[in-house]
């Protein structure tokens, strides 16, 4: 079974420049969340997706943006980066609200 | 919102030894899992347990609602236990938000 896939793995951008990640939830789960994880912490909840409708959002600034696709898939988008922006970005899938699995993540470095 | 605090911040154990890590959160919760960072930063799924004892393997659990704690058993550790353990709690929001703690680092040593 595939759990949660992310693309890319790794990413380098520049400051002002704008970032999309991608996540594929696992088969059958309809939420999808993204989280923030910078360097030391944990992680930091930044939306939740259920069935293509925004569900929560974090403190986190209107330059990011998500949506979830009829497949349930869902892309993360940032757009102005700042380097504060460099972190570990994760995805977790889950059903109904109960157990999350995340994906490897994606490491956005921003120059 | 909820306040998660996790303990030790770190700990070093020799190979073999037993560890307890300790998870507290601040209010009532519908959700509750624990999990351990690799060093390549994914989250690996140890337990979904908002209440109750489960146990896997060389791994336990006991989350105590009433009593907002939660505690991670790890016997006989080995170096490859080693790395960053995270409670993360999910409160009454209405929707799915795990706040997490800021984690245990455990370092297994040969």
């Amino acid at each position: 079974d595939a759990g949660v896939t992310q693309s890319p793995t790794h990413l380098i951008k520049t400051r002002g420049q704008h970032v999309t990640l991608r996540c594929s939830p696992i088969s059958g789960h309809k939420s999808v969340s993204w989280y923030q994880q910078v360097l030391g912490q944990g992680p930091q909840f930044i939306f939740q997706y259920y069935e293509k409708e925004e569900r929560g959002r974090g403190n986190f600034p209107d330059r990011f943006s998500a949506r979830q696709f009829p497949n349930y898939s869902s892309e993360l988008n940032v757009n102005a980066l700042l380097l504060g922006d460099s972190a570990l970005y994760l995805c977790a899938s889950s059903i109904d609200n109960t157990e999350a699995f995340f994906g490897q993540g994606t490491r956005l470095t921003v120059v | 919102g909820i306040q998660v605090e996790q303990s030790p911040p770190d700990l070093i154990l020799q190979e073999g030894a037993n560890s307890t890590l300790r998870c507290n959160f601040s209010d009532s919760v519908n959700n509750l899992q624990w999990f351990h960072q690799n060093p390549w930063g994914q989250l690996i799924n140890l337990f979904y347990i908002p209440s109750g004892t489960k146990q896997n393997g060389r791994l336990s659990a006991t989350t105590v609602a009433t009593e907002r704690y939660s505690l991670l058993y790890i016997s006989s550790s080995q170096t490859t236990d080693s790395g960053v353990y995270f409670c993360a709690v999910d409160g009454d929001t209405g929707f799915q938000k795990l706040v997490f703690g800021t984690g245990t680092r455990l370092l297994v040593s040969p």
